[in-house]
Formats: structure tokens, sequence, C-alpha cells
């Protein structure tokens, strides 16, 4: 059962161009929304993470966008380089028995093209 | 950057085999994880500990044991390794920032069983 849906699977970007990455999730119990960036060989590292309480996140050329009535969220990549071809995935995350747990997308390989 | 270990990188060994993956951290802390993911798929928890002497099962169920005896080092045991167990294998550990756990990935372990 997939908690986190992400789309799409697969995305090619013009340089300079808008990355756009979606997600949405249906347990209401989720409180903190992180992306992660993942390069080829390396793990996954934090990217921006958002509290559901803000609509809107924004960090150098990064911003999530949060829609907390339609349960959807979504990260935003201004002028968008090569260096960000990278897969992304989007989490989300609930507290459970003192353990936060966190589920993740299935993520969305991201190819800038000069 | 994280200061998260994993040993070794890369793994092929035949079927039958008693294998250990390595992880360590120098950050310090207490809670620790282990997920598996498939190539283009998402990051399943199969193991993660709050402390040293603490293990639980993650949401995925495995056939690899874990065991905390230093706050530094969780390695993840497989007594008899398949070809099902084919995957990469992510170590991470977290820390509380602000209100919410902050997971920090080591670069992973790529494991092939023939």
């Amino acid at each position: 059962q997939q908690q986190v849906k992400q789309s799409p699977q697969s995305l090619i970007v013009q340089k300079g161009g808008i990355s756009i990455i979606n997600c949405a999730y249906e347990n209401t119990a989720f409180d903190y929304f992180p992306w992660y960036q993942q390069f080829p060989g390396k793990g996954p590292a934090l990217l921006i993470a958002i509290r559901p309480d803000v609509s809107e996140k924004k960090e150098g050329r990064f911003t999530i966008s949060f829609n907390k009535s339609a349960k959807q969220f979504s990260l935003h990549i201004m002028d968008s380089q090569p260096g960000d071809s990278a897969t992304y995935f989007c989490a989300a995350s609930r507290t459970s028995g003192g353990y936060q747990k966190v589920t993740f997308g299935t993520g969305t390989k991201l190819q800038v093209i000069p | 950057e994280a200061d998260i270990y994993q040993t070794p990188r890369y793994l092929v060994i035949g079927t039958g085999k008693k294998i250990t993956l390595e992880c360590s951290q120098t950050m310090g802390h207490d809670k620790m994880y282990w997920y598996q993911q498939d190539p283009g798929m998402e990051l399943h928890l199969i193991h993660y500990s709050y402390g040293v002497n603490s293990t639980e099962k993650g949401d995925l169920s495995s056939e690899s044991t874990v065991s905390r005896i230093r706050t530094e080092h969780f390695p993840l045991t497989l007594e008899s390794a398949r070809p099902s167990h084919t995957s990469q294998y992510l170590c991470a550990s977290s820390e509380r920032l602000e209100h919410w756990e902050t997971q920090y990935f080591g670069p992973g372990t790529r494991l092939l069983v023939l």
C-alpha cells in the first residue's frame, strides 16, 4: 500500500527551466514532510522540509508548496541546473510510539539538460 | 555532509554465505536505521534502533538481523544470503532538529547474491 504517491517517475527539464515534482498522501497523522536528493552512488540527503501548518517554504532555488486540504505537496526547482540532476524523494513523517516513522515516495529521476 | 559510513560499498557473494554490512556514525546519534532500496523504488525501513541494546523490526519484513552494542555502530547480518536479498541497503542516523527527527544517510551497500 503506497501511502505517499509521487509523480512523475522521471522528468527532463531544460537548463534554466522549472522542475516540478508532486506528492500526495492519505494519512492525516503525518506531521513533517521532507524532500531528499540522491545522487548516483550516494545515500539520500535532506534537501528541504516543511510542516503542515505552513503553505510554502523556500530555500534558495528550492520551494515546497503544501496544500493541507488536498493532502498534496510539491517541490519546485527554479532555474534548474545540470547539477540538479538526481533522484528526488518526497517523504512524510509521523510520530508513533516515540519513534518518528518516515514513509518515502517512489522517487523522481530528474535530468536537467544544457 | 553527514559523518555516516558504510562498508563494503559493493558486495557480490554466493548463495548461502553469511554476510555483515557495516554502518558507523561519528555524530553520537542515538537513533539509527536500516533501509532497503531496490532500483527506482522507494526506501523501505527494515530495522531501527533507539540506542545501545535497542533494536526493532521495521515495516518491511527482512531475514536480516541487527545489533547495537555501541552507539556509533549498527551492523546488519544475513546468516544465509539468497538471490532475493539482492538490493541496496542504506544506513541512517537521526537527530532532533526543531521538532522533528532529521535523518542522515550513508552512501549505501549494493549487494548482489548469485
